[in-house]
């Protein structure tokens, strides 16, 4: 069974402070998908990245960056110099491998970490 | 653009009542799903549907209906028999390369 743990249920951080965002996951498969979204309060799911299991690279876009690593298990997200916008709570999810000619990825997520940033 | 519209966004229901949310989408995918999410709780899937006239059970299926009479549309059936409905409700879809694509939700209460 796949399962997705972020061990951090809330992270209070003061604007411009660097937070990480720990993200562990447990899968039989070879093949599968990482994501992280993004719920602010409005409730709708923002997409942030997916990452397939074949590629470790490490990933930044402006002030986010991602560190997966298959060894630990682990997709971690890290958000630089955070911004009171970057409020809200993120979800890391683990795709299936899709089934055979299928286009079918059910998720499995973790229960979220709510991220408050303080001015 | 293409995306996803579910509606309403907010839905009321009594006791008893079977009620009926919306999804549509226009992206062409293939692959549909419906999640449930209840506060300080991740999403947990209902039931999903790979093509047309076909759909399986998630994790919580109990108390829940869908159908799959069109590719764009995965509507689904809160019944009576689900015993906890009041829920934030999330559609998504998913092309064969795992773009994933959800809805804005519609947050359901029992009143």
């Amino acid at each position: 069974a796949q399962k997705v743990t972020q061990a951090q249920t809330e992270i209070s951080v003061v604007e411009k402070e660097d937070v990480t965002l720990d993200c562990v996951y447990e899968t039989r498969d070879t093949t599968y998908y990482l994501f992280w979204y993004k719920q602010p309060p409005s409730g709708e799911l923002v997409f942030l990245i997916r990452r397939n299991s074949f590629d470790e690279q490490n990933e930044i876009s402006g002030r986010y960056s991602w560190n997966f690593q298959k060894s630990t298990s682990s997709f971690n997200f890290t958000i630089t110099a955070s911004q009171v916008v970057d409020s809200a709570v993120y979800f890391c999810a683990l795709s299936e491998e899709r089934d055979s000619g299928g286009s079918n990825y059910k998720l499995t997520f973790g229960k979220g970490t709510l991220l408050t940033v303080n001015p | 653009d293409g995306g996803i519209t579910q509606s309403p966004k907010y839905l009321f229901r009594k006791e008893g009542q079977n009620v009926t949310l919306s999804c549509e989408q226009n992206l062409n995918h293939d692959a549909m799903y419906w999640y449930r999410q209840d506060p300080g709780q991740g999403l947990r899937l209902i039931y999903y549907s790979q093509i047309v006239n076909d759909f399986q059970k998630g994790d919580i299926a109990e108390g829940y209906s869908v159908s799959r009479e069109k590719k764009e549309s995965f509507p689904l059936t809160v019944t009576s028999a689900q015993k906890n409905p009041t829920a934030f409700y999330l559609c998504a879809s998913s092309s064969r390369t795992a773009r994933y694509t959800f809805g804005s939700g519609t947050r359901l209460t029992v009143v």
